[in-house]
């Protein structure tokens, strides 16, 4: 099926750096989403995108729909070790055959007190 | 508080047994998801639901089925045909209109 290519797979980083991750297909997609996963637990949203070029923040974390419609990023500034976690990108193609949401792989963080 | 309810939060089953996981939304969505989740792996589209009574398969949905003959509930059974089903599995509702998908607490299904 359909997949993102979603980078880095995993990050090590010290507390308070910032932090950069990115999606990217080959297809167009409307609309791009960001979530977080805590262990054993279900991946809550935190940033959803809309129209290319779009930038929103929410709190420390920044996410860009990218104008080619075919990326988009997540940053997160002055980590703390609460941010630990796997991080997706999901999207919706443009032409889509009803309503699938598509994930990437996931980008698992861990940060160093 | 609306929200997705997946149960049980843990499970075990033998080899060559059926076994069925709840999912329950009081979020008056109209389109619920199954999603399969492998260590190091994203997810895996199992089966969705955009309306009661129709579903329809998704990138991994052999040796699975589902129902959804109420808006609020979509069980995922994992039937003995299934030759690799110990996972992680969540489960997502939408409502019309969206793309912002909201999941449930997730089912860590073990096969021993």
């Amino acid at each position: 099926g359909q997949q993102l290519n979603q980078s880095p797979q995993s990050m090590f980083i010290q507390e308070g750096e910032d932090v950069s991750m990115n999606c990217t297909s080959s297809s167009i997609f409307n609309t791009w989403l960001w979530y977080k996963q805590d262990p054993g637990e279900g991946p809550v949203l935190l940033i959803a995108l809309y129209k290319a070029g779009e930038l929103t923040s929410n709190g420390r974390l920044t996410a860009q729909f990218g104008t080619t419609r075919k990326d988009s990023f997540l940053n997160i500034s002055a980590s703390i070790p609460s941010d630990v976690g796997i991080y997706f990108c999901a999207g919706q193609l443009v032409y889509n055959q009803g309503g699938k949401l598509i994930f990437g792989q996931g980008t698992e963080l861990s940060v160093k007190p | 508080d609306g929200g997705i309810t997946q149960s049980p939060k843990y499970l075990f089953r033998k080899e060559g047994q059926n076994v069925t996981l709840s999912c329950e939304q009081n979020l008056n969505h109209d389109a619920m998801y199954w999603y399969r989740q492998d260590p190091g792996q994203g997810l895996r589209l199992i089966y969705y639901s955009q309306i009661v009574n129709d579903f329809q398969k998704g990138d991994i949905a052999e040796g699975y089925s589902v129902s959804r003959e109420k808006k609020e509930s979509f069980p995922l059974t994992v039937t003995s045909a299934q030759k690799n089903p110990t996972a992680f599995y969540l489960c997502a509702s939408i409502r019309s209109r969206s793309t912002e998908a909201f999941f449930g607490q997730g089912t860590r299904l073990t096969v021993v």
